[in-house]
């Protein structure tokens, strides 16, 4: 699967839009994007994923660029109960074994 | 809806003392599940996973064991824990077989052992 590169931390105001990065320059055309985030002492919530079209649900949107080698995830009004650490993992069509947490990127909402 | 419920959540145990962790999983039949296991200040190894009743893949090679009795149970255990195996161990399912579905954690269950 290929691998991830995301900023190790990221500080976002209260009320604006977070944008998370993260690169991930020699994903294969059958690997999806997926991102999930982590509040301490909790388990990992997944939040979105995507092919290849950018994505929308109740939580964030998913932007992936046109040659696929990056995408970021938007918060569009971030709060403080947002901070957390975000993944951001690629996987082939599988039984979920290669789901591959790396360290993420730890987002801190400040008021 | 689905549901995932993992206990305890938080677990101290004597070094030697041995381990049952249990899983289920409501409002989804025949899931593919997993154990994960997380370091402080880490991210997650995948510890075991189940295609089915009886169907275990390990990823590492430990001192620990799982066990799927059930369509929608999933037990992790240990005869005899080590420090080593403490840490926060994480519970998850997708959809069954070969999927593009995420997976879905429980609260996991914070384990020390003394």
């Amino acid at each position: 699967d290929a691998k991830t590169t995301q900023p190790p931390s990221m500080d976002c105001a209260e009320g604006r839009a977070a944008n998370l990065p993260c690169n991930h320059s020699t994903i294969s055309g059958n690997e999806y994007v997926y991102w999930y985030r982590q509040i301490h002492s909790q388990g990992p919530q997944y939040i979105i994923h995507g092919l290849k079209n950018n994505e929308t649900n109740e939580m964030a949107s998913l932007i992936i660029t046109e040659d696929r080698k990056s995408s970021t995830l938007i918060l569009p009004h971030a709060t403080l109960r947002d901070t957390a650490v975000y993944y951001c993992i690629v996987r082939v069509l599988d039984y979920g074994q290669n789901f591959v947490f790396g360290p993420g990127t730890r987002l801190s909402v400040l008021p | 809806s689905q549901t995932i419920h993992q206990w305890p959540a938080t677990l101290v145990q004597p070094v030697g003392s041995p381990l049952s962790l249990e899983c289920t999983v409501e409002g989804t039949s025949n899931p593919n599940l997993y154990w994960y296991r997380q370091a402080a200040g880490r991210g997650l190894q995948l510890l075991f996973y189940s295609v089915g009743i009886g169907q275990i893949s390990s990823e590492v090679p430990q001192n620990l064991s799982a066990s799927r009795p059930q369509d929608r149970q999933f037990i992790l255990s240990s005869k005899k824990l080590l420090l080593s195996d403490s840490g926060f161990y994480l519970c998850a399912w997708s959809g069954g077989g070969l999927s593009n579905q995420p997976q879905h954690f429980g609260d996991g269950t914070r384990l020390s052992i003394l």
